[in-house]
């Protein structure tokens, strides 16, 4: 069966750091593109970043609003990814969901971990 | 930035009848391999994206024949012959593009 878990959502003060976890099983993780995305409360998606396979070089991109806050990154071996969130601001509130892709083709999402960014 | 346009926002729809979303960018998605870079996504109520569409005009493995993407370069519509209830919810289109990848505002598909 194909899982897709995201974890490690919390409620944080402004300034403070946070590390999500998406957990995968079910299919070729090394394969796969990673994908954040996050959805405010009420709000539409946004990007946040990626970080393609290593057969496709393992380069990261990222969003301008988290771009030097946040980092990507894998472990294969693992079939685990992470999204490391520093210096979290409140307009970082969000849903936070996890995506594989696979060449476009293929895109397993997860449920969602929630990130609350609050005095 | 790579400007997502969807219309309408809101789409009451009657079960059983067709429906339309327009998707417009601000930037041609046709790569130089001919593909069209837009996906359509369905968000259900409390429920996370699902990918209904990918290079503009492919289904999804699992999603119903009735649902079709077509368009190229910078308009793009996303077509439903005949909604079923399971079929309300939010569409989004995608441009995968270049980075940022960015999303259209969300289209809302309720019962009429």
């Amino acid at each position: 069966e194909v899982k897709v878990v995201e974890s490690g959502g919390d409620l944080v003060k402004p300034g403070r750091s946070l590390r999500l976890s998406c957990r995968t099983s079910g299919f070729m993780f090394g394969d796969f593109t990673m994908i954040w995305f996050r959805q405010a409360p009420g709000k539409g998606l946004e990007w946040v970043g990626f970080i393609r396979s290593n057969a496709n070089g393992g380069s990261v991109e990222y969003a301008a609003s988290v771009e030097g806050r946040f980092t990507i990154s894998r472990e294969d071996s693992k079939s685990l990814a992470y999204l490391q969130m520093n210096n979290l601001k409140i307009e970082d509130t969000a849903l936070y969901y996890c995506s594989a892709s696979f060449a476009s083709i293929l895109s397993l999402w997860g449920q969602g971990t929630p990130v609350i960014v609050s005095s | 930035d790579i400007v997502m346009t969807q219309s309408p926002l809101s789409l009451p729809v009657t079960p059983g009848e067709p429906a339309s979303i327009s998707c417009t960018s601000n930037q041609s998605l046709l790569h130089t391999n001919g593909f069209n870079y837009l996906d359509w996504y369905l968000q259900r109520p409390g429920q996370s994206p699902q990918l209904l569409i990918y290079l503009g005009s492919n289904r999804a493995s699992g999603v119903p024949e009735r649902f079709s993407g077509s368009g190229s370069g910078t308009d793009f519509t996303l077509k439903i012959s005949r909604v079923e209830a399971e079929d309300f919810g939010v569409y989004y289109c995608m441009q995968p593009l270049q980075t940022p990848w960015t999303f259209g505002q969300g289209t809302k598909v309720g019962l009429k």
